[in-house]
């Protein structure tokens, strides 16, 4: 079955320093979602990018989606507190479901 | 408020005792989903229904069961036959259109702990 792989499985940032967390899938992804996860919560959505090459962002976060469509990543500038959570890739959800990565969780040390 | 409830958010229960976990939607959202998740672990399917009166197993759907009567009600039930029933469950729900689903809004969870 399809398999989407997640690294790192975990980041220790100081706060202030930048994030990255990557997506990467065997077979071409016709679209990825991110979701966000805060500690003893549930996951959040944040965006869906559908497109080769397409970027998004929201305020800090940036996220691409590679030319390929096999790969995607978060970037966070700046992490701050509030950052800290576990951030998902999933995709793509069609035929009824999607695929999740195992996670990358992020700690932030004031 | 529109959402999407669990009940309750912790269960606790014997060993060889079935228990059923419930989710209710007021989205309209026509897919439902089942996944179990383990410390430290990301999320695996269980079970997911795309509409009322059909489901389709996910990839561990192995000692559990759902029903679909109701597009707001998606219950799971843990049976005795799951050997390692003690997880975080997050139930979801997401709307299609065109063709394609859209995100999945998730559940607070239930933490159900077989002792």
């Amino acid at each position: 079955g399809q398999q989407v792989m997640q690294i790192p499985q975990y980041q220790h940032v100081q706060e202030g320093e930048d994030f990255t967390t990557y997506c990467n899938s065997s077979t071409t992804l016709s679209n990825i979602q991110w979701y966000k996860q805060r500690p003893g919560g549930h996951p959040v959505f944040l965006i869906q990018l559908v497109k080769s090459g397409e970027v998004k962002k929201q305020k800090r976060l940036t996220f691409q989606f590679g030319e390929a469509k096999k790969n995607s990543s978060l970037h966070i500038t700046a992490t701050q507190t509030t950052d800290v959570g576990t951030y998902f890739c999933a995709g793509p959800h069609n035929a009824g479901k999607s695929t999740f990565g195992d996670g990358t969780t992020l700690t932030v040390k004031p | 408020d529109g959402g999407i409830t669990q009940s309750p958010k912790y269960l606790f229960r014997k060993e060889g005792q079935n228990v059923t976990l419930s989710c209710e939607q007021n989205l309209n959202h026509d897919a439902m989903y089942w996944y179990r998740q383990d410390p430290g672990q990301g999320l695996r399917l269980i079970y997911y229904s795309q509409i009322v009166n059909d489901f389709q197993k996910g990839d561990i759907a192995e000692g559990y069961s759902v029903s679909r009567e109701k597009k707001e009600s998606f219950p799971l039930t843990v049976t005795s036959a799951q050997k390692n029933p003690t997880a975080f469950y997050l139930c979801a729900s997401s709307i299609r259109e065109g063709g394609f689903y859209n995100e999945q809004f998730f559940g607070p969870g239930t933490r159900l702990t077989v002792l």
